[in-house]
C-alpha cells in the first residue's frame, strides 16, 4: 500500500512564525504536490515537485515556499504566516509514467492566529 | 487554462437509492483523464474511478459509473444503491493526458454527498 503521512494533522501558529509542513511518501514517487483546501474553492494547487530539488510554481504560490532535498521528502514552507494561510493542507504525491494516480495524505489543517 | 466545476455544493440521498453527482470541466485538449476522488470525514483522499478521454465507454467500478459526455465535457458520477459509508466530500479532477507538469490535477469545488438512513 502507498503511505503519504503528514507531519501533523492539527497546527495552530501565529501570525508572523515561519511554518514547516513536511510530507514523506514512501513508494519511491518521482511526483509530489501540495495543495491547499478551502470550502467552495475545491483543492488549489501550491507547488508541485517532480524530481529533487526541482519544484514548479502551481495556481497559488504566493507566500509559500518548497524544498525537496530527498526523493521521499517535500516540505511546504510559510515564510510569515498570515491569517489568510488558515487552510486545510494537503499533499499528494505520483509515480511518474502516464495513467498512474496520485496518492494523498491525511491533511494538516493549519490556524493562523 | 483548464477549469472544473461542480454546481452542486451539496447533494442528499436516501440510503439503498441512486443519486448523480454532476461536473463539467473546460478544455481544448483532447488527450485527458478525469477522475472523482472520496474525501471522507476526517480521512484520506481516495480515488474512486477514472475516466480516459480517449475510451468511448464509460467507466464503472461496482456501485460507481460515471457518464462521460465529451462533446458536452460533462463528468457525472452516479452511486447506485447508496450506503452510509459513501458519505463524504467528492471532488471531480481533471489531468492533461501528456506527462507534463508532474501531470498536475485540477479540481472543482467539491460536493458534499449526505446519506439518509
Amino acid at each position: 500500500d502507498v503511505k503519504v503521512t503528514q507531519s501533523s494533522r492539527y497546527l495552530v501558529k501565529r501570525t508572523g512564525e515561519k511554518v514547516f509542513l513536511e510530507c514523506v511518501q514512501d513508494m519511491d514517487h518521482e511526483n509530489m504536490f501540495w495543495y491547499r483546501q478551502d470550502p467552495g474553492l475545491g483543492l488549489r494547487l501550491i507547488y508541485f515537485s517532480y524530481d529533487v530539488k526541482m519544484k514548479e510554481k502551481g495556481d497559488i504560490p504566493e507566500g509559500y515556499s518548497v524544498s525537496r532535498e530527498k526523493k521521499e521528502r517535500f516540505s511546504l514552507i510559510l515564510e510569515s504566516a498570515s491569517t489568510n494561510q488558515t487552510s486545510m493542507y494537503l499533499c499528494a504525491s505520483r509515480s511518474g509514467g502516464v495513467g498512474y494516480e496520485q496518492y494523498f495524505g491525511p491533511g494538516t489543517r493549519l490556524t493562523v492566529t | 487554462a483548464q477549469t472544473v466545476t461542480q454546481s452542486q455544493p451539496e447533494m442528499s440521498v436516501q440510503e439503498a437509492e441512486t443519486v448523480t453527482l454532476s461536473c463539467t470541466y473546460d478544455t481544448s485538449e483532447s488527450d485527458y483523464y478525469l477522475f472523482w476522488y472520496k474525501q471522507p470525514p476526517s480521512r484520506q483522499m481516495i480515488l474512486v474511478i477514472r475516466q480516459e478521454a480517449y475510451k468511448q465507454q464509460n467507466a464503472t467500478e461496482n456501485r460507481f459509473s460515471v457518464n462521460f459526455q465529451k462533446a458536452a465535457k460533462s463528468f457525472s458520477l452516479k452511486i447506485s444503491d447508496s450506503q452510509l459509508g459513501d458519505a463524504a466530500m467528492y471532488f471531480c479532477a481533471y489531468r492533461s493526458g501528456g506527462e507534463t507538469s508532474g501531470s498536475r490535477l485540477t479540481f472543482g469545488e467539491g460536493t458534499q454527498l449526505t446519506v439518509n438512513p
